[in-house]
């Protein structure tokens, strides 16, 4: 099973900041099959980015995604007050298709 | 506009099976393999397993492979997912998803608003 490692677990952050956060795989997954997912409380996940780097339809370009192999990161480039939420990572190169167990965005 | 209508609550007893089901509209059913993602409360996603609608082939993962059962339904363009012998560990929103492309299984692209299973 690919273990995905999300780092930091909770980063505190300013409005107006640059946030990046980071996705480890424990072994190599393929661009095409990678994610980044957005969940606000209470609601379901918003696919973000996928092929690691390109941006889901709608997402502001504030948002960007790059990596490969077994480092992914994904950078916001300035922090919008509805961006303090929880982020996934997700791998889809090989089953069981596993999620990171996520980085919470929290105000500083 | 893409929809995915899933039932809202299902309470359980212990031993008991869940069928959780998601109504699908706005694409080509059959096309868009499908995802069944859980989440317990507070925790993070976890992905059980993937169908395509189109041939009822199906991808578990090994955790849930004895106890799930994922099926579609083309004429009504509903999926269901069955999870059998419950117990206070399944208790978890259950979101399916549809895959974001044609042509990668198991990224979901769009996504069920969950349904809340008690036990």
């Amino acid at each position: 099973e690919i273990v995905l490692t999300q780092s930091p677990g909770t980063l505190s952050l300013s409005p107006g900041e640059r946030a990046i956060l980071s996705c480890r795989a424990s072994q190599t997954v393929r661009d095409t099959f990678f994610a980044w997912y957005q969940q606000t409380p209470g609601q379901a996940p918003r696919l973000l980015i996928h092929g690691a780097s390109t941006r889901a339809t709608g997402i502001p370009a504030r948002f960007s995604g790059s990596g490969s192999g077994t480092e992914f990161t994904l950078t916001i480039s300035r922090l919008e007050p509805e961006d303090f939420v929880v982020y996934y990572c997700q791998q889809c190169d090989e089953t069981p298709y596993t999620f990171g167990q996520g980085t919470k965005l929290d105000i500083k | 506009q893409i929809h995915l209508v899933q039932s809202r609550l299902e309470l359980k007893k212990p031993g008991a099976s869940v069928t959780v089901s998601c109504k699908a509209s706005g694409y080509s059913f059959q096309n868009f393999g499908l995802n069944w993602v859980r989440q317990a409360p507070g925790q993070g996603l976890e992905w059980m397993g993937w169908i395509s609608p189109d041939n009822g082939h199906t991808k578990y993962a090994q955790k849930f492979q004895d106890r799930v059962t994922m099926t579609t339904d083309t004429s009504t363009t509903t999926a269901y997912m069955e999870l059998r012998s419950l117990t206070s560990d399944d208790a978890a929103i259950y979101y399916c998803a549809k895959d974001f492309s044609q042509y990668v299984v198991g990224l979901p692209g769009y996504w069920g608003q969950g349904t809340l299973v008690a036990v």
